[in-house]
């Protein structure tokens, strides 16, 4: 089975300019997730998918960032425009739907894209 | 506000000895635990979970312990091998909170041979 991909591996930008991540999760899973992971700390979730429907956006830099999920599969996440202090790993993630009371929601992970912003 | 906190950045351990890597949470609403584990350039793996109602949860060396009085988690790794060398984090999870996972900073795991 296919994992998480996403490109580009690296991105070397200057300040205030634009980027954009790519992310095709595990096939048939409904849920989506992007995550920003700064150097010597742990992920944060900045926007969840269900399908192509926004579930939680609310860590996400609405004045600079945004994602989208076309069809309910690929994924493409912007920074327009980017500032130092988003040099980070942005992570892609995908789970199958959640399940029942007694079950807990994994999720896969992608390699992982790291910004540089200079 | 940081409601999962790994306290210690890093662990050196010996190579057939016990690994034990701690987790603190604040937000008594966590109704599961998981540990993640990622090696460099690489996105992090599932490695472990455990449920709120539970205490222990083992699979192979790797073992979970919870204690839900304290708001504490711990992973066991019985022997610590140096393949296990990686950055360890902690995550939790409410289910009505659409599955969120919140992390931990992590734990950078070195098992020396």
């Amino acid at each position: 089975e296919a994992g998480v991909a996403q490109s580009p591996r690296y991105k070397i930008i200057e300040k205030r300019q634009s980027v954009a991540f790519w992310c095709n999760p595990i096939s048939g899973h409904a849920t989506l997730y992007w995550y920003q992971q700064i150097l010597g700390q742990g992920p944060k979730l900045l926007i969840q998918f269900q399908n192509n429907g926004v579930v939680d956006d609310s860590q996400l830099p609405k004045d600079r960032f945004s994602a989208e999920r076309l069809k309910g599969v690929d994924s493409t996440l912007k920074i327009q425009p980017a500032k130092l202090e988003d040099s980070a790993v942005y992570l892609c993630a995908s789970s199958a739907n959640p399940g029942g009371v007694t079950s807990y929601n994994e999720q896969f992970f992608g390699p992982g894209t790291r910004l540089t912003v200079l | 506000d940081q409601q999962v906190k790994q306290n210690s950045p890093s662990l050196s351990v010996q190579e057939g000895r016990i690994s034990i890597l701690n987790c603190d949470y604040t937000n008594s609403m966590f109704d599961y635990f998981l540990w993640y584990k990622k090696y460099p350039a690489e996105g992090p793996t599932f490695l472990i979970s455990i449920s709120s109602i539970k205490d222990k949860n083992e699979d192979g060396r790797f073992t979970v312990f919870l204690n839900k009085s304290a708001k504490h988690l711990s992973l066991h790794i019985v022997p610590s091998q140096p393949g296990d060398s990686a950055v360890y984090f902690c995550a939790a999870s409410i289910m009505d909170s659409s599955y969120k996972l919140i992390f931990g900073s992590g734990t950078r795991l070195l098992v020396r041979p």
